[in-house]
């Protein structure tokens, strides 16, 4: 079973808000993925880090959207400013070599 | 560009009966091909993976065999429970940290 952490299972904002969200990854993985899951279940990247550093990102994540893996912190994703397109599940994955993924519970986000 | 294609949106079948949903893909490189499953309100969790050409991998009842000739890997199972009701997700890695997932599949066993 996967033993990747997220917080908050469940985060409510208001458009205009922030929203941030932690994940800490499975013991050993230095690569983490987040995602984001719209309402038609689909896969979105957003951003993957081995160990501290961005390996790729989407435009849009340089936009509103900002993350981090700090050393020996929990990893994070925040959205500066919440807008009601941004209601999703946001996934988080940790691997191994960047390939097989763990998956935690995600963060489902609604922004009224 | 690297992509995966999962044809079937929705899958509903009776219980006992077999099933096999597709997965194809498009990739330049030497891939790993992985199943996940997620279930309501859960996190994916991974089912099956392969690199290697025509081998039958198999976990918990599915199977799947990847064929680079066809480039598919397409995930069977020779009798559905109704536990197996559940979102299937077929996911491609080129190499370089880089996942591609399909679009995922229902499936919907009924009694």
């Amino acid at each position: 079973n996967s033993k990747v952490i997220q917080t908050p299972r469940y985060l409510v904002k208001g458009q205009g808000q922030k929203a941030k969200m932690r994940c800490i990854p499975e013991k050993g993985h230095p690569v983490v993925f987040w995602y984001q899951q719209n309402k038609n279940n689909e896969f979105k990247f957003l951003i993957n880090f081995q160990n501290q550093e961005v390996l790729q990102q989407i435009d849009m994540t340089e936009k509103r959207f900002s993350a981090e893996c700090p050393s020996n912190s929990p990893c994070s994703l925040e959205i500066q400013s919440s807008e009601a397109g941004d209601s999703a599940l946001y996934l988080c994955a940790s691997s191994l070599r960047g390939d097989e993924q763990y998956f935690g519970p995600g963060t489902r986000l609604t922004v009224l | 560009g690297d992509s995966v294609t999962q044809t079937e949106g929705l899958v509903t079948l009776t219980k006992g009966l077999p099933v096999m949903l597709n997965c194809t893909y498009q990739t330049t490189y030497s891939p790993f091909l992985f199943w996940y499953v997620q279930h309501l309100n859960e996190a994916p969790k991974l089912l099956l993976k392969s690199s290697t050409d025509n081998k039958r991998t198999e976990h918990q009842g599915f199977y799947a065999t990847l064929h680079k000739s066809s480039s598919s890997f397409h995930l069977q199972k020779s009798s559905v429970q109704l536990s197996d009701s559940a979102l299937y997700f077929c996911a491609l890695s080129p190499g370089g940290y880089k996942v591609v997932f399909g679009s995922g599949t229902r499936l919907l066993v009924s009694p």
